[in-house]
């Protein structure tokens, strides 16, 4: 079974700090994706990327960036954390020439 | 670009009733259809997918969903429910362009009460 495990399962930081989300996935997937849910809104694309030290924005970039430097790991990175950004993050991965991704269990951001 | 609208934010139902939950969908070229389920505390997990072939598609837990084109509509039905299915549906279409990136609903929440 694909594993995809996230570094945090809740996170509460202070407003201004620099945020770190980890994402590991485990089936030498190609892409990987970091969404943000928030009730009645679904998920929205931050980022993505499509192999190791590419990304690309999604739908809601705005004050966050990503690395990748090894195919199995997807950072996302929240420079100087707002309130605004309290959410659920969820990563996931997918092979290349396919469409159906796989998800973690979600890190529950409260920046205070 | 793509959208996706559920149309219900929540749908309660009792235990071994019928349930269908709406998918509509808009997109000017062939698209690629997902439910996924989420249970709480946790992520989301593949119920189904349209990618070609059948209209009717069936999936894990008794679920199944019809691709309409004509309608844009991808809808979740299952003849019977369980309390177990308490969960969040969402779904998601991908047009197949770079990065495979997926839409998604903003989600619709099934309650099964005894």
């Amino acid at each position: 079974d694909v594993k995809v495990t996230q570094s945090s399962r809740y996170l509460v930081k202070r407003t201004g700090e620099k945020v770190f989300l980890e994402c590991v996935q485990d089936m030498d997937h190609e892409n990987m994706f970091w969404y943000r849910q928030d009730p009645g809104l679904g998920l929205r694309l931050i980022y993505f990327s499509y192999d190791v030290k590419m990304k690309e924005k999604g739908d809601i970039p705005e004050g966050y960036s990503v690395s990748r430097e090894k195919k199995e790991r997807f950072s996302l990175i929240l420079e100087s954390a707002s309130t605004n950004q309290t959410s659920m993050y969820l990563c996931a991965s997918s092979l290349k020439r396919t469409y159906e991704q796989y998800f973690g269990p979600g890190t529950r951001l409260t920046v205070t | 670009a793509q959208s996706v609208t559920q149309l219900d934010s929540q749908v309660p139902v009792f235990e071994e009733a019928p349930v269908e939950l709406r998918c509509n969908y808009s997109s000017s070229v062939s698209v690629y259809l997902f439910w996924y389920v989420q249970y709480p505390n946790q992520g989301l997990q593949l119920l189904l997918k349209y990618l070609s072939g059948s209209t009717l598609v069936k999936g894990i837990n008794g679920f199944e969903a019809e691709f309409n084109k004509s309608q844009t509509s991808f809808h979740l039905r299952k003849p019977s429910v369980h309390i177990s299915d308490t969960a969040e549906y969402f779904c998601a279409v991908s047009e197949g362009s770079g990065g495979n990136m997926l839409t998604f609903g903003g989600g619709t929440r099934l309650m099964v009460k005894p």
